[in-house]
């Protein structure tokens, strides 16, 4: 069976650009959360989206934003690009309720 | 989130199990405690869960205290593919939202 796939495994970008990067999560599953994970760190809640309406945000600027489509993929789009926006960032997928968080590899951004 | 606090790290040797704890002092009576663990290079992958009881899987055990404040993570037979960041959570608002502290890096000996 697929996990959740990430694209792209890596990206550089320079600082005040725009990216976007998008996640498919497991079949069947209808929730999608992101995170960043800075180097020595543990991941960082980012958002939450469920059947396509955003559940839940953690405490990052609006710089970053998120939506979900019909098929439950994702993406994350963060404008604006700072130094501090390198890392790695990572999408997870899981079904409603109690039920375990599947991550993906992550997308690894490097800003310049 | 209810805060947990983990060693750094730990050192094992393989085929020999491996105990890795875990304090929640401030556990609240529906909290239930997570453990995922990151491998070099990968996202997270979730190990295992528990509220009360002890909890068994294919990939360790979860022995929790009688009063909660603490559990412990058991690999009964570290191998070198267990060397890993493990991180015990608490989730509270819903379970995709996960605040991972730094966890405890385990490191197998051959």
């Amino acid at each position: 069976d697929a996990g959740v796939t990430q694209s792209p495994t890596h990206l550089i970008k320079t600082r005040g650009q725009h990216v976007t990067l998008r996640c498919s999560p497991i079949s069947g599953h209808k929730s999608v959360s992101w995170y960043q994970q800075v180097l020595g760190q543990g991941p960082q809640f980012i958002f939450q989206y469920y059947e396509k309406e955003e559940r839940g945000r953690g405490n990052f600027p609006d710089r970053f934003s998120a939506r979900q489509f019909p098929n439950y993929s994702s993406e994350l789009n963060v404008n604006a690009l700072l130094l501090g926006d390198s890392a790695l960032y990572l999408c997870a997928s899981s079904e409603a309720g109690l039920s375990p968080l599947h991550f993906g590899n992550g997308t690894r951004l490097t800003v310049t | 989130d209810a805060k947990t606090t983990q060693p750094n790290s730990m050192e094992s040797n393989e085929e020999e199990p491996v105990h890795l704890p875990c304090n929640h002092s401030t556990i609240s009576g529906t909290d239930y405690i997570h453990w995922y663990r990151q491998l070099p290079s990968q996202g997270p992958e979730y190990v295992i869960h528990g509220l009360t009881s002890n909890v068994n899987n294919r990939m360790a055990s979860l022995a929790i205290a009688e009063d909660r404040k603490s559990s412990t993570l058991i690999l009964h037979r570290a191998t070198l593919r267990d060397a890993a960041v493990y991180y015990c959570i608490l989730p509270v608002e819903a379970n995709s939202k996960l605040t991972f502290g730094k966890g405890i890096t385990l490191s197998v000996r051959p």
